[in-house]
């Protein structure tokens, strides 16, 4: 089946100790989308990629990253984490085609900073 | 800014009964609107995804309204089951916003067996 995959599914960091977190899809989406959802709270979206054009939001802080080497993998890196950036992390993607936009979410990655 | 709402923030009804959660957004300049569901500690799961020409969409037990003028979307759940107990979220994609979405808080909806 199609889908969004997320690896790990629960990741365990200590402050200050670089991270990434992975997604993959095999949907053949053009725009991938990372979010970061703290707990009772709504996701809130901290870049996406369009095609290979990387679109940061503006309250994004710069201890957040991305990378996508290619259509199917898309990597969020986090370089200094917090004990604030403990949250859950989901990936998202959706195709361009008309005004659908339609996102398709991965199962996030459960992310403790101790 | 675009602010999404809903209420309630949390429902509890009993098995079997029809009920509505409902999305506000402020600017109704959207491209579409789409429903979320969410089981604790889960991804998302999509629901149902409504263009802004369109005034509803269906299916199975659900139903989604929208009202973009006045910036209402309902979310109809008929003949609840324990098994639609979950978190249901909103999210509006903004209209000249490029890919940006801002997403509701979510209603945490409890159906009793």
């Amino acid at each position: 089946d199609a889908m969004v995959i997320q690896n790990p599914r629960y990741q365990v960091t200590q402050f200050g100790k670089p991270v990434t977190l992975s997604c993959s899809q095999t949907l053949n989406h053009n725009v991938m989308y990372w979010y970061q959802q703290k707990s009772s709270q709504a996701p809130k979206l901290l870049f996406h990629y369009y095609d290979k054009d990387f679109n940061n939001e503006a309250d994004t802080p710069d201890n957040f990253q991305s990378r996508r080497p290619n259509t199917s993998f898309c990597f969020l890196d986090i370089r200094s984490p917090g004990l604030g950036d403990a949250a859950m992390y989901l990936c998202a993607t959706s195709r361009h085609q008309g005004q659908s936009y339609e996102q398709y979410f991965g199962p996030g990655t459960r992310l403790t900073v101790t | 800014k675009q602010e999404v709402t809903q209420i309630p923030a949390a429902l509890s009804v009993p098995e079997g009964e029809n009920l509505v959660l409902n999305c506000s957004f402020t600017d109704s300049a959207i491209y579409n609107l789409q429903w979320f569901r969410q089981d604790p500690g889960k991804g998302l799961t999509s629901l149902l995804l409504i263009q802004s020409s369109q005034r509803e969409q269906t299916s199975g037990r659900l139903n989604a309204s929208l009202d973009k003028s006045s910036g209402r979307s309902t979310l109809y759940i008929a003949a609840s089951q324990p098994g639609d107990s979950a978190t249901y979220l909103c999210a509006v994609r903004r209209r000249n916003y490029g890919q940006n979405f801002v997403f509701g808080p979510g209603t945490r909806l409890s159906v009793l067996p």
